[in-house]
C-alpha cells in the first residue's frame, strides 16, 4: 500500500515568517493530495489540495506544490499568525472507489508572536 | 462547505458497557464514510470503511465484532464499540465523501467524539 512521510515532525517560526512542510509517498498511482490542519480536541480541517494534473496550487496565505516525479508535495504557509498554530497532516490517495487517504504522521506547528 | 457532524462530541462509559457514536453529513449525500481512532499525538489511523447498504470493510487488526459499524443511510453511519475496556479510550473521528463527482475524492471530517471508559 501507500507510504506518506511527512517532515518536519514539529516546527516553530515567528509571527510573520513563513512555514514549509515536506511530504512524500510511495505509491505512483497516487493522484489526490490533501493537507489537513488539526487543532487540539477536533477534527481535522480540508485547508488545500492538489490533484495530480497541476504543480502548484495557492489559496491565500497557503500553497501546495507537487513533484511527480520525485513524488514528494509541500504545503507553504506565508505570512504566518499565531492562529496557523495546530497539528498539520498531509495524505495521499489513489481516489479509487475505496478513496483510502493515507495520513503522513503530522506536524505541529507553533507561531510565536 | 460540507459538514459532518457527530455525536456525542464526549462520552464516559464503564467498563464493559457499548456506546454508540452517530455520524452524520449534514449537506451532502456520502455514499462512503470513514471511521478513524486517534491516540494523543499520532496521526489518524484508518479503522474500517463504510458504504451504504454494505457490510464495512475493516482495516488489519481492528475486531469487527467489537467495533460494530452501520451505514443505513447516505447520511448516516454509527460505531458501536461494544463491551468497553479502558484500552478502547480514544479519540474517534470519522470522514465522509461526497457523492457528487466533481469533489468525489475530498473528504470531510467530523469534530470527533473523545470516549474515556473507565
Amino acid at each position: 500500500g501507500e507510504n506518506v512521510e511527512q517532515h518536519p515532525s514539529t516546527l516553530s517560526v515567528q509571527e510573520g515568517d513563513s512555514a514549509v512542510i515536506k511530504c512524500t509517498y510511495s505509491d505512483s498511482a497516487s493522484n489526490y493530495f490533501p493537507w489537513y490542519k488539526q487543532e487540539l480536541g477536533k477534527g481535522p480541517q480540508l485547508i488545500i489540495d492538489i490533484r495530480s494534473n497541476v504543480g502548484e496550487k495557492k489559496d491565500q496565505r497557503i500553497a501546495v506544490t507537487l513533484n511527480k516525479t520525485a513524488k514528494h508535495f509541500s504545503l507553504h504557509i506565508t505570512e504566518t499568525q499565531p492562529e496557523d498554530s495546530a497539528v498539520y497532516f498531509c495524505a495521499a490517495t489513489r481516489g479509487s472507489t475505496l478513496g483510502r487517504l493515507y495520513f503522513g504522521r503530522g506536524t505541529q506547528l507553533t507561531v510565536w508572536p | 462547505g460540507a459538514v459532518v457532524s457527530q455525536h456525542p462530541s464526549w462520552v464516559i462509559c464503564k467498563s464493559g458497557t457499548s456506546v454508540k457514536i452517530e455520524c452524520r453529513s449534514l449537506d451532502f449525500q456520502a455514499t462512503t464514510m470513514f471511521w478513524y481512532r486517534q491516540f494523543p499525538k499520532q496521526s489518524l489511523m484508518l479503522m474500517a470503511t463504510s458504504n451504504e447498504g454494505s457490510k464495512a470493510t475493516y482495516e488489519q487488526g481492528v475486531e469487527k465484532d467489537k467495533f460494530l459499524i452501520n451505514h443505513a443511510s447516505l447520511t448516516l453511519s454509527t460505531l458501536t464499540v461494544t463491551s468497553a475496556h479502558p484500552e478502547d479510550s480514544s479519540f474517534y473521528i470519522c470522514s465522509a465523501r461526497d457523492l457528487d463527482p466533481h469533489i468525489y475524492n475530498e473528504q470531510f471530517f467530523g469534530p470527533g467524539t473523545r470516549l474515556t471508559v473507565l
